[in-house]
This record gives structure tokens, sequence and C-alpha cells, in this order.
């Protein structure tokens, strides 16, 4: 069956570090995939793309790998800081690229400790 | 550029009761999301329009939810008659012709 894990439910850096999440996904033949930040209360907000032929992509102090032989993506969020903490979704497409449609992880709580 | 709107942001209601959400996307962008975010768990897709025609509908609960975009822009999702099982947060999405995806707040649903 289709499956998309994100490593942990919670974790906890100190502020300076680097946080990695991973995404983990089975049976999937995504063309493209998705990383999103939600605050509590608050809808999902984009932050970065990555395709299937890319093998990283940057933006600021964020980076996203995708490697599609291990069917992994890695999110770093460089130089952390406190306003990181959040739900930080995996978002991968679920149609080969078709219908932009997106099937989400269940996300990990990022809390970065001053 | 002002972002997706949705109304209520929150409701409470008894279960086998009706309730419906409404959404305004982006203006011009022509897909629209309907998703059920259950607390822990990410976003779930219930339905995609394109414009005003269905995309996917497979995931939802056709015997006691509907939705309905008129017009290619506002769109409504009904429930009805809500179960305990629907308490949610129900997120609306809309895209332009690329894959990002905006999100309104969400309303969040509590049935009793």
């Amino acid at each position: 069956s289709q499956k998309i894990e994100q490593n942990s439910e919670a974790l906890n850096i100190q502020e300076g570090k680097t946080a990695t999440l991973t995404c983990n996904y089975t049976n999937y033949s995504p063309a493209y995939l998705q990383w999103y930040r939600q605050d509590p209360g608050r809808g999902p907000v984009f932050l970065l793309l990555i395709r299937e032929n890319e093998k990283e992509k940057r933006k600021e102090r964020l980076k996203v790998t995708f490697d599609t032989t291990l069917k992994q993506s890695l999110f770093h969020i460089t130089a952390s800081q406190p306003a990181d903490s959040a739900t930080y979704l995996c978002a991968l497409d679920a149609t080969g690229g078709s219908a932009r449609q997106l099937t989400f992880g269940s996300g990990t709580q990022l809390t970065v400790l001053p | 550029e002002a972002g997706v709107a949705q109304s209520p942001r929150y409701k409470i209601i008894e279960k086998r009761q009706s309730v419906a959400f409404w959404c305004n996307p982006i203006s011009g962008h022509a897909t629209l999301y309907w998703y059920q975010q259950i607390l822990g768990q990410g976003p779930k897709l219930l339905i995609q329009f394109q414009n005003n025609g269905v995309v996917d509908d497979s995931q939802l609960p056709k015997d006691r939810f509907s939705a309905e975009r008129l017009k290619g822009v506002d769109s409504t999702l009904k429930i009805q008659p809500a179960k305990l099982e629907d308490s949610a947060v129900y997120l609306c999405a809309s895209s332009p012709m690329n894959n990002e995806q905006f999100f309104g707040p969400g309303t969040r649903l509590t049935v009793l």
C-alpha cells in the first residue's frame, strides 16, 4: 500500500543548529515533492518544491534533497531560530504530475530551543 | 494579494445536524481543493475542482458530503448529517497553473 512517513512526530533542537527532517515514501512515483510549514491554528504555507530530476534545492536557510532511488526527501533548516518552531509537512504528487494533486505526510513538529 | 478566505472559522454542531463551509480562493486561481485535517495528521484531499468541474472526488464520503464551485470561483462544502468522526479542520486551498497550493486558515468543526 502507499505510505508517506515523516521521521518523528516531534524534534527538539538547540538554536543555531541544523534541523534535519526526513520524509520517506513507498509505492509512489512522484513527479515532484513539496514541503509546507504549518503553525497552530493556521493553514499550511508552501516552502519549497523539488522535482524528480533535481537532487537539491535551496532557499535562504532551507535546503531540500530528493532521492528517488531511496524514495526519500530530506529537509534542512540551517542556523535554526525559535521562530522556525512549527510543524513541517512533506507532500508528494500522487498522480505522476498529471493532476497537480498532493498527498501529505502527518508532519514533524519542530521546536527550536533558545 | 488577498489570500484564500474561509468562513466560519469555528463551528460546533451536534451529530446528525448539517453544516456548510465557504471558501473564496485567490483571484485567478483555476484549481480549488478541499482538505480534511484530523488532529495530529496531515491534510487529506476530499475534492479537487478545475474551474467549476470536479477533477477528483474519490475520497469524498458522498453519502454525507457534497461540494460545489459555482461560476468557477467560490466553493461550498456541506456535511449532512454530521458524525462524530467528522470533527476536524476543513482546509480550502487554491492553485494557479504551477504546483504550489495556497491554503486558507481553515474551519475547525466540532461535532458533539
